[in-house]
């Protein structure tokens, strides 16, 4: 099993649209929790993170933790053309290599005009 | 914010050729770096954690005699691919902490193709 499991989608929602987002993970140890957006060919950009459980809103973008169930979830509202993008969910805590992050498969979003 | 400049962003190589990944950290030092590789509709993987003056920390399965990483400075970081075959053709990405936070910095990333 792998740490991290993201749906890779495709997902493709209308304008306008609220859009949910999730991973799960399997290693409790993770305590970071960042959502990251990748454009084709690109590097990726961060997006939101959150520390242990709970909920964080930044404009249109709400990330969601729940340790208890190891799911996090990120809400787009009211989507845009200029959303379409991959989304990378990304963990770190303890692992073997140090602090750095374990991601997902990544889920492709797609909105459309 | 902090910036990690990858270059080149693509290069093609013929097979059995080296083929090296620089990245800068422009406006802050970076004394870790991670390297990631990503293949297509896949997540990135962790292949190897650089430290500045130090010898790199390569994941299982990764042939550190193969992906030569050197940390020289706080502000660059290389991969070099070395003898690359087709299989290699990949996604390469560089990542670093920021400093004062638990963020990490990403480099634009660098498209492989072996021929």
């Amino acid at each position: 099993q792998k740490e991290v499991e993201q749906d890779p989608g495709p997902l493709s929602v209308p304008e306008g649209a609220i859009v949910s987002l999730n991973c799960t993970y399997s290693n409790s140890a993770f305590q970071y929790f960042m959502w990251y957006r990748q454009y084709s060919r690109k590097g990726p950009e961060l997006l939101m993170y959150t520390y242990s459980s709970g909920n964080k809103e930044d404009g249109r973008f709400t990330a969601q933790v729940d340790k208890s169930s190891k799911y996090i979830s990120l809400f787009i509202r009211d989507s845009q053309p200029s959303d379409s993008a991959t989304y990378l969910c990304a963990m770190s805590g303890n692992s073997n290599s140090g602090y750095a992050l374990n991601f997902g498969k990544g889920t492709s979003l797609l909105v459309t005009p | 914010g902090a910036v990690v400049s990858q270059h080149p962003s693509w290069v093609i190589c013929k097979s059995g050729t080296s083929v090296k990944i620089e990245c800068r950290s422009l406006d802050f030092q970076a004394t870790t770096m991670f390297w990631y590789r990503q293949f297509p509709k896949q997540s990135l993987m962790l292949m190897a954690t650089s430290n500045e003056g130090s010898k790199a920390t390569y994941e299982q399965g990764v042939e550190k005699d193969k992906f030569l990483i050197n940390h020289a400075s706080l502000t660059l970081s290389t991969l070099t691919v070395t003898s690359a075959h087709p299989e290699d053709s990949s996604f390469y990405i560089c990542s670093a902490p920021e400093p004062g936070t638990w963020g990490y910095t990403f480099g634009s990333g660098t498209r492989l193709t072996v021929v």
